[in-house]
């Protein structure tokens, strides 16, 4: 079946150490993203591709870094730099059309202790 | 840009009673618009989506919505909830023709059915 995995499912770290949340598609989309969730804010876009080998910064970027080194992966890092880590993270993928239907994977709960 | 505006963060119904959850659209150019669910602590899966064509959309689990140009608004409705509909609504907003593809998420609306 075709789908979003993501991985670990609860992630759990002390402050000041970086953490990597895989993505991994196999849907042959050519659009990733990488959403922050937190209670009553909705979602909050962080990275997006369009195309391997290229990203962009989305609202809330600073404190994370992402690479597309393949099609079926987009990687997000969360570093020592990002402030309040401690959130529910959701990737998405999307195939490059303008209808844009996103397809959502189970997400990554981190909480930095 | 476009912005997106859930009129409601929580509504709370009994079950079988019908629902409506509003979302209202802000946006210089044609839209596509969509309404997601998400179930506790899962990611998100869609219900429905207006492209274009017929203004009344219907979706998975017996979800319809309005897309009301004039009104800019894209409200989504079920006329008999169940206890299972408990859960976390988003609409969300992106381009036609000359807008963000990307899209814009509202902040949520959450659905409390009781029994």
């Amino acid at each position: 079946d075709g789908g979003i995995t993501q991985s670990p499912k609860y992630l759990f770290r002390k402050e000041g150490q970086n953490v990597t949340l895989s993505c991994e598609q196999n849907l042959n989309h050519d659009a990733m993203y990488w959403y922050r969730q937190d209670p009553g804010q909705g979602l909050r876009l962080i990275y997006y591709s369009q195309i391997v080998n290229d990203f962009q910064k989305g609202d809330i970027a600073e404190g994370y870094s992402v690479s597309r080194e393949k099609k079926e992966s987009f990687p997000l890092t969360v570093t020592s730099a990002q402030k309040n880590p401690t959130a529910f993270y959701l990737c998405a993928s999307s195939k490059e059309t303008s209808n844009n239907e996103q397809f959502f994977g189970p997400g990554t709960r981190l909480t930095v202790l | 840009a476009q912005s997106v505006t859930q009129l409601d963060s929580q509504v709370p119904v009994f079950e079988e009673a019908p629902v409506e959850l509003r979302c209202n659209y802000s946006s210089s150019v044609s839209v596509y618009l969509f309404w997601y669910v998400q179930y506790p602590n899962q990611g998100l899966q869609l219900l429905l989506k207006y492209l274009s064509g017929s203004t009344l959309v219907k979706g998975i689990n017996g979800f319809e919505a309005e897309f009301n140009k004039s009104q800019t608004s894209f409200h989504l409705r079920k006329p008999s909830v169940h206890i299972s509909d408990t859960a976390e609504y988003f609409c969300a907003v992106s381009r036609g023709r000359g807008g963000s593809y990307i899209p814009t998420f509202g902040r949520g609306t959450s659905l409390i059915v009781h029994p």
